[in-house]
């Protein structure tokens, strides 16, 4: 069965510093992997995906991921945090081929706290 | 451009009642899904629609009814409320396919006495 896995509730940075939101998959086949975040009182907001090719996604607000098939993670970064960066941050995996069921299967979410 | 439209906004049920959640969207998607969020659960979906004419089963359908009225509309039916069914319910829609997006409304608060 295809799962993702968020290991962190809640990560903490001051801003300025360098931000990571962890991720993990798993499915039986190929990943299209996707970062989405969500505002107070607001719907979810993509951010950006992984389909093919480079392992290293650009998105919006400055954001990036890095896509490692080996460890099958997908770890959300940005280099340096703003306060407005404090959101609940969900990661998502659709499974291609290998029998999956082609559905977003999506994690537990992370809230990032920005600290001025 | 509106986007993914979603009404109400907020509602009340007592155990037993019956309410509709409306969703419509004005992008010319194919696809349309409704998911449930609760603490800790993160998304779950509900149904989807992959396409106009047809529905699927997601992850929590016990409890609830689909009906993808034309490309635009995809309505969640409560039959009987449940306490358990209190959550925040969002549509989604996108053009299809493994490789493309989710758009979200804006949410729906749902408690149920």
């Amino acid at each position: 069965a295809q799962s993702v896995a968020q290991p962190e509730d809640q990560v903490n940075v001051a801003e300025g510093n360098p931000l990571t939101v962890k991720c993990t998959y798993s499915v039986s086949g190929n990943p299209y992997l996707f970062w989405y975040v969500q505002y107070p009182n607001r719907g979810l907001q993509f951010l950006l995906k992984y389909i093919t090719g480079d392992n290293l996604v650009k998105g919006s607000y400055g954001f990036e991921a890095e896509f490692n098939k080996s460890q099958t993670s997908f770890h959300l970064k940005k280099p340096s945090a703003l306060v407005s960066d404090s959101a609940l941050y969900f990661c998502a995996v659709r499974a291609v081929g290998g029998g999956a069921t082609n559905k977003l299967i999506f994690g537990t979410g992370t809230l990032l706290a920005v600290q001025p | 451009n509106a986007g993914v439209t979603q009404t109400p906004k907020f509602q009340v049920l007592k155990t037993g009642q019956s309410m509709t959640l409306q969703c419509a969207q004005d992008m010319n998607h194919n696809s349309m899904y409704w998911y449930r969020q609760d603490p800790g659960m993160g998304l779950r979906l509900i149904y989807y629609s992959a396409s106009e004419g047809t529905t699927d089963k997601g992850e929590v359908p016990n409890g609830y009814n689909v009906s993808r009225l034309n490309k635009r509309e995809f309505s969640l039916r409560l039959e009987s409320a449940a306490p358990s069914q209190t959550s925040v319910y969002f549509c989604a829609s996108s053009e299809g396919g493994g490789v493309f997006e989710l758009f979200f409304g804006s949410g729906t608060q749902l408690s149920v006495l």
